[in-house]
């Protein structure tokens, strides 16, 4: 069975610091993986799509790397900004398009002053 | 370029009515897919259509619920009598193309409450 499992599955942290966000799949066959960001009460918004051979990549704070030998994947914020709180969602791509993501629950992300 | 919009953003209907949600897809956007997200719980891709055809219907519901996406106008995703576990957000999203690396526009949701 696709499954996405996500850990923490929520944190706390302080403005200015740095946190980790773990991702470990199983869905096969893989295509692509993706980190969304979900604010409360809105849709996910996509921050970083990797392909298998891939091992990290950015967008702006985020950093995203993927270990596909491991099925293992981490989001890295940097300097965290109070507007970091969100959940924020793994998303594994088999074959195909839409119809074939599988979604972790998400890591609740709070960050304080 | 609007994104993708949904409409309504809350609907309240009791048991036993019918809910219409509305999904318009980005400008250009051929491919509609619709998910629910339970409280606690991640996205569950429900059904994926193309104008004028479902594609793929593997995790609706086999009853009560239908959806359709016509040559003119939005999708809609139609619930018939609702209960009260029917209760979610649903999300539409679109997307240019089918190809797996894609990527998918998500609208903002509308949060279903079944009293």
């Amino acid at each position: 069975k696709n499954q996405v499992e996500q850990s923490p599955q929520s944190l706390i942290i302080l403005e200015g610091k740095n946190c980790t966000l773990q991702c470990n799949y199983t869905v096969s066959p893989f295509s692509n993986l993706r980190w969304y960001k979900q604010d409360t009460g809105r849709g996910p918004v996509s921050l970083t799509i990797m392909t298998f051979s891939e091992n990290t990549k950015s967008n702006g704070r985020y950093t995203a790397t993927l270990d596909a030998d491991t099925k293992q994947s981490s989001l890295h914020i940097t300097a965290s900004q109070l507007s970091d709180s969100a959940s924020y969602i793994c998303v594994v791509s088999g074959t195909g398009g839409g119809n074939k993501l599988t979604f972790g629950t998400g890591t609740q992300l709070k960050v304080e002053l | 370029n609007a994104g993708v919009m949904q409409n309504p953003r809350h609907l309240v209907r009791r048991r036993g009515q019918e809910a219409r949600l509305r999904c318009s897809p980005m400008k250009g956007h051929s491919h509609v897919y619709w998910y629910r997200q339970l409280p606690e719980e991640g996205l569950k891709f429900m059904v994926y259509l193309q104008k004028e055809n479902i594609i793929d219907e593997s995790g609706m519901p086999k009853e009560r619920f239908s959806a359709e996406f016509p040559k003119e106008g939005p999708s809609i995703l139609r619930i018939q009598q609702v209960v009260r576990g029917d209760s979610a957000a649903y999300f539409c999203a679109s997307s240019l193309n089918q190809e797996t690396g894609g990527e998918a526009f998500f609208g903002q949701g509308t949060r279903l409450t079944v009293v």
